[in-house]
């Protein structure tokens, strides 16, 4: 079976000041883990993948990943927060040992961010 | 290049009747999968197809069903409405089955049930 659980249901920043959204994940079998943004009626976008290659993961609009096995962490960081990174945030893992890339979702981390 | 496409984007229905909706993967992909995402909620498994079989199912009753066509296009069945089914419905594609496999969402369908 795999979970993932989400730390902070909402997280505030200041435009230009780093951003930190927590990840913990559980999984029977090595994990894919990825991170997909969802914008106010937008679809799901993937920012990043880790796939058991580089533990630290760089994607789009400037987040990166660490993958921590020893923590089984996957936490999201930005260096500089930007006004339209404002967005919520859904950490997933997929068992790839399991053969199925069925996805289970965290309940989300909204990214609330001022001026 | 289209992505995940779904249809309609919105639709209301009252308890009791029946719904289907519709899911056309991005060029190149076999495997559909759906997800329910309520209201304030992360998306939830339904169900994945590959070669026109379910091959997973999530936690869902058996209200839920769908079918996977020869083109790789996807339904979306849903019997009996409930209000608690009042979600947005996401169809993801993948190429191929397994885990390490990026899934490509589509816009969702908003379903209300009255």
């Amino acid at each position: 079976a795999q979970s993932v659980t989400q730390l902070d249901s909402h997280v505030s920043v200041s435009e230009g000041t780093p951003v930190l959204l927590r990840c913990n994940y559980s999984s029977s079998y090595s994990p894919s883990l990825f991170w997909y943004v969802q914008h106010p009626n937008k679809g799901l976008q993937l920012l990043l993948k880790y796939t058991s290659a580089a533990t630290l993961v760089k994607g789009i609009n400037g987040f990166e990943a660490e993958f921590k096995k020893s923590e089984t962490s996957f936490h999201l960081t930005k260096p500089s927060a930007h006004m339209s990174d404002a967005a919520e945030y859904f950490c997933v893992v997929s068992d790839r040992g399991s053969g199925y890339s069925t996805l289970t979702f965290g309940k989300g981390t909204m990214l609330l961010v001022s001026p | 290049d289209a992505g995940v496409t779904q249809s309609p984007t919105h639709l209301i229905k009252t308890r009791g009747q029946q719904v289907t909706l519709r899911c056309s993967p991005k060029s190149g992909h076999d495997t559909v999968s759906w997800y329910q995402q309520a209201l304030g909620q992360g998306p939830q498994f339904i169900f994945q197809y590959y070669e026109e079989e379910e091959r997973q199912r999530g936690n869902f009753p058996d209200r839920f069903s769908g079918h996977q066509f020869p083109n790789y296009s996807s339904e979306l069945n849903v019997n009996a409405l409930l209000l608690g089914d009042s979600a947005l419905y996401l169809c993801a594609s993948s190429a191929g089955l397994a885990g390490f496999r990026e899934q490509f969402f589509g816009p969702g369908t908003r379903l209300t049930v009255l």
